[in-house]
């Protein structure tokens, strides 16, 4: 089945500490992208990259960082940076990056700070 | 005023109900309009785009009023498996995906 892969389900992270969000696709598309969803809140993008060996910072990228070596792939780091990591992570990827694609996105990453 | 606003709820409504959400949007020039449904701790799946001419999908009507800049989602004999987070995604014309904007999305209970 095609379809978008988040590892893992849950996450801990120590104080200083970078950690590693998973993201895989196996649709073929062109576009990815990486939201963060607080409590309440609305889903605020942090990157996206339309093409492979390449990305852009959204909103709130500060903290973060990514890459995109691989079409199918685009995993994002949560750097010692990012003072409040705490929250629920949800990658989506589109077909070609228009704005009236539908998106489709990972079952998402919760991450907690120890 | 906030790009996208939805009421936030919760909306509680027996089973077999109608229930109706709107969201309003800011940006004159958005273009495209979705509703999203997203149950708890789970990602959001996309429920039905918005046409300007209104479209029906079984139970789910959505509407757009461009003049008064507000989209909304009309859900008819609601069941429990209708109980949710809807969440109203715009984005400006000609743009691209990286520029959706969410709302905060309105919470759903449908009640036996």
């Amino acid at each position: 089945d095609g379809g978008i892969t988040q590892s893992p389900k849950y996450l801990f992270r120590k104080e200083g500490q970078n950690v590693t969000l998973s993201c895989e696709q196996n649709l073929n598309h062109d576009a990815m992208y990486w939201y963060r969803q607080d409590p309440g809140q609305g889903l605020r993008l942090i990157y996206y990259s339309q093409i492979v060996n390449d990305f852009q910072k959204g909103d709130i990228a500060e903290g973060y960082s990514v890459s995109r070596e691989k079409k199918e792939s685009f995993p994002l780091t949560v750097t010692s940076a990012q003072k409040n990591p705490t929250a629920f992570y949800l990658c989506a990827s589109s077909d070609t990056g228009q704005g009236n694609e539908k998106l489709f996105f990972g079952s998402g990453t919760q991450l907690s700070v120890l | 005023r906030k790009e996208v606003e939805q009421d936030p709820g919760p909306f509680n409504v027996p089973e077999g109900a109608t229930v109706a959400f709107n969201c309003t949007y800011s940006n004159s020039a958005s273009q495209s309009f979705f509703w999203y449904r997203q149950d708890c701790r789970k990602e959001p799946k996309l429920l039905m785009s918005v046409y300007s001419s209104g479209n029906e999908d079984g139970r789910f009507t959505a509407q757009l009023n461009r003049a008064s800049q507000y989209i909304s989602l009309l859900i008819r004999d609601s069941k429990l498996s209708d109980s949710a987070t809807y969440l109203c995604v715009v984005t400006p014309s000609g743009a691209g995906s990286y520029q959706l904007t969410f709302g905060k999305g309105t919470k759903l209970s449908v009640i036996p």
